[in-house]
């Protein structure tokens, strides 16, 4: 089975700090991509990458960037958190050939911002 | 341009009777569908997929869904409710290729009582 990790399943920070979030897949995909998760919104794509070092900002980007320097991991940065950014944060991947749709999720990183 | 529209925030369902979610969605183009489940806690799992073949869709644990072009519906059915069915739903629609991002609906919490 295709097992996507995210390191850290609960998170508490301050406002201004520097945040990683770190996901690594087992399944050697190409995509990977980085969605926020809020209450009566659905997700919301942040970030993806087709390949190492390829990032694209999804629909919300501002307040992130990421990291994509090995095929397997694909990091999601706040550089200075904001209580705006207390969230669920939803990683994924997908394989090339695979549908757009058919993602792999992790189990998510809920990250409070005080 | 593509959205989605799930019609109900909530629905509550007695255990042993049928389950009913309700999605709409409009995209210029020849439509891929999905349906996602979300446990509490829990990153997603794809429940089932359309893809231009087959109207009707089966997926895992006794879930299928109708795609009805006239319509515009992609609504997910299960005959019996069970308890371990509670549980958030997305819908999503996307092109059926190329890196097209996804359009995930705002989710339908179901609630099963005995």
């Amino acid at each position: 089975d295709v097992k996507v990790t995210q390191s850290s399943r609960y998170l508490v920070k301050r406002t201004g700090e520097k945040v990683f979030l770190e996901c690594v897949q087992d399944m050697d995909h190409e995509n990977m991509f980085w969605y926020r998760q809020d209450p009566g919104l659905g997700l919301r794509l942040i970030y993806f990458s087709y390949d190492v070092k390829m990032k694209e900002k999804g629909d919300i980007p501002e307040g992130y960037s990421v990291s994509r320097e090995k095929k397997e991991r694909f990091s999601l940065i706040l550089e200075s958190a904001s209580t705006n950014q207390t969230s669920m944060y939803l990683c994924a991947s997908r394989g090339t050939g695979a549908l757009p749709g058919e993602l792999f999720f992790g189990e998510g990183s809920r990250l409070t911002v005080l | 341009a593509q959205s989605v529209t799930q019609l109900d925030s909530h629905v509550s369902v007695s255990e042993g009777t049928p389950v009913l979610l309700r999605c709409n969605y409009s995209s210029s183009y020849s439509p891929s569908l999905f349906w996602y489940v979300q446990h509490p806690n829990k990153g997603l799992q794809l429940l089932l997929k359309y893809t231009s073949a087959a109207t009707l869709v089966k997926g895992i644990n006794g879930f299928e869904a109708e795609f009805k072009k006239s319509e515009t519906s992609f609504h997910l059915t299960k005959p019996s409710a069970h308890m371990s069915d509670a549980a958030e739903y997305f819908c999503v629609v996307t092109l059926i290729s190329g890196y097209s991002t996804l359009t995930f609906g705002k989710g339908t919490m179901l609630l099963v009582s005995p």
